[in-house]
């Protein structure tokens, strides 16, 4: 069976640091561009950051560039999200997602059921 | 960035109905838009991507069309199973962008 099994969320203080983890399994990781997308408590979703299979090519929604890296490690077929300097909007439940493809042009065809970030003093 | 508008923002319909969601990319994306359900407390699942490709194990009832700016996503006969959020999402340009969303609600 397909599957993504995020970690790592928890409640943070503004300006901390949170690392997600995202474990996947049932399929070749290593074939799939990788995705996080966010979702804010009552809104909608939001693109956060995406890696290519081989990690040549990264990018971030602007909102999180500079704050946050994605990396993949293929050989244990997991997917990573560092992210620094947090904000209350920040706050969010972040789901882990993979490609249909090796490219970002078919969508996402599996989701994790996503880790939750509360950043709150 | 390419902005996606979806129209409606909430929707009711009967069970049977036929029911049309509507959205509008800012810029030409040719074929290049995925759509998601989402149901509440549950992760977004691919519905629809190139514009009209249905995804694995999607009931047929479900389509899509359109190509450049406008794009559709049509439920030929509503199910109460359809009640949840669609979103529609632009697939070729960075930063990625998803629509706003689209409350389908079943009376």
């Amino acid at each position: 069976e397909v599957e993504l099994v995020e970690s790592g969320g928890g409640l943070v203080q503004p300006g901390g640091s949170l690392r997600l983890s995202c474990a996947a399994s049932g399929f070749t990781f290593d074939d799939f561009a990788m995705f996080w997308v966010r979702q804010a408590p009552g809104k909608g979703l939001e693109y956060v950051s995406s890696i290519t299979f081989n990690s040549g090519f990264i990018r971030y929604a602007d909102s999180v560039k500079g704050r946050f890296t994605i990396s993949r490690d293929n050989a244990y077929s997991s997917l990573y999200l560092q992210m620094n300097s947090l904000s209350p909007e920040d706050t969010a439940l972040y789901y882990c997602a993979k490609g249909t493809t090796g490219t970002p042009l078919y969508g996402m065809d599996v989701w994790g059921q996503g880790t939750t970030v509360i950043v709150s003093s | 960035d390419i902005q996606m508008t979806q129209s409606p923002s909430t929707l009711s319909a009967s069970v049977g109905d036929r029911v049309t969601i509507t959205c509008r990319a800012s810029q030409n994306i040719s074929i290049w838009v995925a759509w998601y359900q989402q149901k509440p407390g549950r992760a977004p699942n691919l519905l629809i991507h190139t514009a009209s490709t249905l995804g694995s194990g999607v009931p047929s009832r479900f389509g899509g069309s359109g190509s450049g700016t406008e794009f559709t996503l049509t439920i030929s006969s509503l199910q109460p199973d359809d009640a949840a959020t669609y979103y529609c999402q632009q697939c070729p340009r960075y930063p990625l962008t998803f629509g706003g969303g689209t409350k389908v609600e079943v009376k």
